[in-house]
């Protein structure tokens, strides 16, 4: 499996943009890149995914690299709800998820 | 979104006991169901993956005679501990995914079972 790597943890303020990065210089050609949250104590949750084009939905927006070897993830105004740990995974269309050690995000007042 | 469900929220048994964990679909019907396991700090590993009607695959080091997989219907995968011991004891998660009435690119995760072993 082609492999991601995420900073161990992030901080951000409140009401402010929020910007996670993950390199996957060996991602293939048909991997998506996928994107889940996980509050404590909870399931993880789908906030968005991608295979070429940046994305945009409701929660996030996903900004991907022209050589598709990185990409970054988006809240555009952090909230305390969003601290959570942040997994970026590549995977193939309906295959399992991987989950690697994800970022940590800190939301502060 | 989709929903999935699991029961029991948490348990906590006696060593040698046995335990059975429920994984539903509520909203759509699950082709496919996983299985992950995730201890106190750590990732989420995934032990098995289930297709409604087969035989699960299970991941390497993942004794499936220990953990029984079960998912008879599109909408019911159940993960039963067999011999449940002290290391048992874990946070389990499935998810789900597939069916026409959602995408396949997304999987819907199940609020998790905390298993305690005695």
């Amino acid at each position: 499996d082609a492999k991601t790597t995420q900073p161990n943890s992030m901080e951000s303020n409140e009401e402010e943009p929020v910007h996670l990065p993950c390199n996957h210089s060996t991602i293939s050609g048909t991997d998506y890149i996928h994107w889940y949250r996980q509050l404590p104590s909870q399931g993880p949750e789908y906030v968005i995914h991608g295979l070429t084009s940046n994305v945009n939905n409701r929660m996030a927006s996903l900004a991907i690299a022209e050589d598709r070897k990185s990409s970054t993830l988006i809240l555009h105004r952090a909230t305390l709800r969003d601290a959570a740990v942040y997994y970026c995974i590549l995977r193939l269309s309906g295959y399992a998820l991987n989950f690697g050690k994800g970022t940590s995000l800190l939301v502060t007042p | 979104g989709a929903v999935v469900s699991q029961h029991p929220s948490r348990v906590i048994c006696k060593s040698g006991t046995s335990v059975k964990i429920e994984c539903r679909s509520l909203d759509f019907q699950a082709t496919t169901m996983f299985w992950y396991r995730q201890f106190p700090k750590k990732s989420l590993m995934l032990m098995a993956t289930s297709n409604e009607g087969s035989k699960a695959t299970y991941e390497q080091g993942v004794e499936k005679d220990k953990f029984l997989i079960n998912h008879a219907s599109l909408t019911l995968s159940t993960l039963t501990v067999t011999s449940a011991h002290p290391e048992d004891s874990s946070f389990y998660i499935c998810s789900a995914a597939g069916g026409a009435e959602i995408s396949y690119n997304e999987q819907f995760f199940g609020p998790g079972t905390r298993l305690t072993v005695l």
